[in-house]
């Protein structure tokens, strides 16, 4: 069976500081990737997809990057992080064909103070 | 650009009532995907609608697709405390990108 791991659950980094999430898709091939970004309680906002490796999308102009060094690794990343930043942080994955149906990770609480 | 309006944005309501919420767009989605996630956690798939009138039971609740693929709701009858939790619903853009767009949610309280 398929598995994501999303990591870590929380997060608390200071203004400026890098920051890399990082989170692991298992049982499945070329899967496509997403990271969402969440406000309390509410709609996902789609960051970033890619469909393969080294195949990255960007959908709003931010302070934040991502990157797929394998198939099944997919890693959110700042050089330095700004207030505005917090949040939580989903990791997805959906079947490249399909009805595109995602599967997602725990989570990352992210605080930046 | 397709959006995806969810009403209401909260309910909260009595063990024991029913309740419907709704998902709606002017345009047409090839699919569309319900989630519900809890506090903390990830969305968890609950159920995907595909052909248009299309219904679908899952034990307590109840999805349906719009004639048009435009629509969809989700009722709920007898509501338990553990139905508690923010309910999305997601459209499949049938276009060449293939990406869901996410309605805001509904965030239910079903009070015991």
């Amino acid at each position: 069976s398929q598995t994501i791991h999303q990591w870590p659950a929380t997060l608390v980094q200071p203004v400026g500081s890098p920051l890399s999430l990082e989170c692991t898709v298992e049982g499945t091939s070329n899967p496509n990737l997403y990271w969402y970004r969440q406000a309390a309680g509410r709609g996902l906002q789609l960051l970033f997809y890619s469909i393969g490796i080294d195949q990255i999308s960007s959908e709003v102009p931010q302070n934040l990057s991502a990157s797929r060094p394998q198939d099944r690794q997919f890693i959110l990343s700042s050089k330095k992080l700004l207030l505005s930043d917090s949040g939580f942080y989903l990791c997805a994955w959906s079947v490249l064909a399909g009805n595109t149906e995602a599967f997602f990770g725990q989570g990352t609480r992210l605080t930046v103070v | 650009t397709q959006l995806l309006e969810q009403s209401p944005q909260f309910l909260s309501i009595q063990e024991g009532e029913n309740l419907t919420v709704y998902c709606n767009s002017s345009s047409v989605f090839s699919s569309l995907q319900w989630y519900r996630q809890e506090p903390g956690e990830g969305p968890v798939l609950l159920v995907t609608v595909v052909t248009g009138g299309e219904v679908k039971k899952l034990k307590r609740l109840t999805f349906q697709f719009g004639d048009a693929r435009k629509d969809s709701s989700l009722h709920i009858t007898a509501a338990q405390p553990g139905d508690t939790g923010l309910y999305l619903c997601a459209g499949l853009n049938a276009g060449n990108n293939r990406k869901l767009i996410w309605g805001l949610g509904t965030s239910l309280a079903v009070n015991p």
